[in-house]
C-alpha cells in the first residue's frame, strides 16, 4: 500500500504567520509530489508541484521536498483569511500519471 | 476560458441501473483522471488516460470503466452501481511541459459530480 500521511488538524494560524503543512510518503520510488487547496464545496486547485530535493519557491507559498527523509512540505507565508482551506498532498509513485493522496489538512488562518 | 466540464453535477439513482458520468475539457490536455472524494478517505483516483486510447487503473478501479476515445473527452461509466459508489466524483485534465529549468504543470479539476446510489 502506497501511503500518503498528512496530519488531519485544524491547524490554526494567526493572520500574517507562517502556515507549515507536513506531508510524509512510505513509497522510496516516488517521483514527483504535488500541492492542492480545496476550499469547503469546491474542487481542488493544484497550488506546487516539486520534483527534486530541496525548495522551490512561488509567491507566498513554498514547497520543500527531501526524498532521503520522505516528507514533503509546503509553507504558506504571510497567512491570509482567505488561505483558509484543506490542503492536499498527492505523490506520484513513478508510474505512469497515477496519483496517491493524503487525507488532507485543514488550515485555520485566524484575523 | 480553460474549462473541464462534468455532467451530470448531481445524480440519484438506483442499484443495478448502468450510467454514464462525461468529462470534457477545451484545452488539448494529454492526461484526463477520474477521482472520488469520501469522508474520512479522502481522495483517490479511479483511472487515468496519459492519451487517446490510453488508460490505466489508478487505486479504485474496481466497479468503474472509462475509454478515451478523443483527447477532449474521458467518460466515466459504472456498469451496475451500488450504494457503496456513492461518492462526490472529480474528473481532472493537466498537461506538463518542460522548461528551460523546470516542468511545468497546468492541471483543472472539473466542478464534481455527486452520485447517491439507492
Amino acid at each position: 500500500q502506497k501511503e500518503v500521511e498528512q496530519n488531519s488538524g485544524p491547524l490554526s494560524v494567526p493572520e500574517g504567520a507562517i502556515a507549515s503543512l507536513n506531508c510524509t510518503y512510505s513509497d522510496r520510488g516516488s517521483q514527483s509530489f504535488f500541492w492542492y487547496r480545496q476550499y469547503s464545496g469546491k474542487s481542488p486547485e493544484l497550488i506546487m508541484s516539486i520534483y527534486s530535493n530541496g525548495d522551490k519557491e512561488d509567491g507566498r507559498f513554498t514547497a520543500q521536498l527531501n526524498k532521503a527523509s520522505q516528507y514533503v512540505s509546503l509553507l504558506i507565508r504571510d497567512s491570509q483569511p482567505s488561505d483558509s482551506a484543506t490542503y492536499l498532498c498527492a505523490v506520484n509513485p513513478g508510474s505512469g500519471y497515477a496519483l496517491n493522496f493524503g487525507k488532507g489538512t485543514s488550515l485555520l488562518v485566524t484575523p | 476560458e480553460a474549462q473541464v466540464t462534468q455532467n451530470p453535477r448531481y445524480l440519484i439513482t438506483v442499484t443495478g441501473k448502468k450510467l454514464t458520468v462525461t468529462c470534457s475539457q477545451n484545452m488539448n490536455h494529454e492526461y484526463m483522471s477520474w477521482y472520488r472524494q469520501d469522508p474520512g478517505l479522502g481522495l483517490r483516483q479511479i483511472y487515468y488516460s496519459m492519451n487517446v486510447e490510453v488508460t490505466d487503473k489508478g487505486d479504485v478501479p474496481e466497479g468503474y470503466k472509462v475509454s478515451r476515445k478523443e483527447k477532449r473527452n474521458f467518460p466515466l461509466i459504472l456498469e451496475s452501481p451500488s450504494p457503496n459508489q456513492t461518492s462526490l466524483y472529480f474528473c481532472a485534465s493537466s498537461s506538463f511541459s518542460p522548461t528551460r529549468d523546470r516542468i511545468q504543470e497546468t492541471q483543472y479539476f472539473g466542478p464534481g459530480t455527486r452520485l447517491l446510489v439507492l
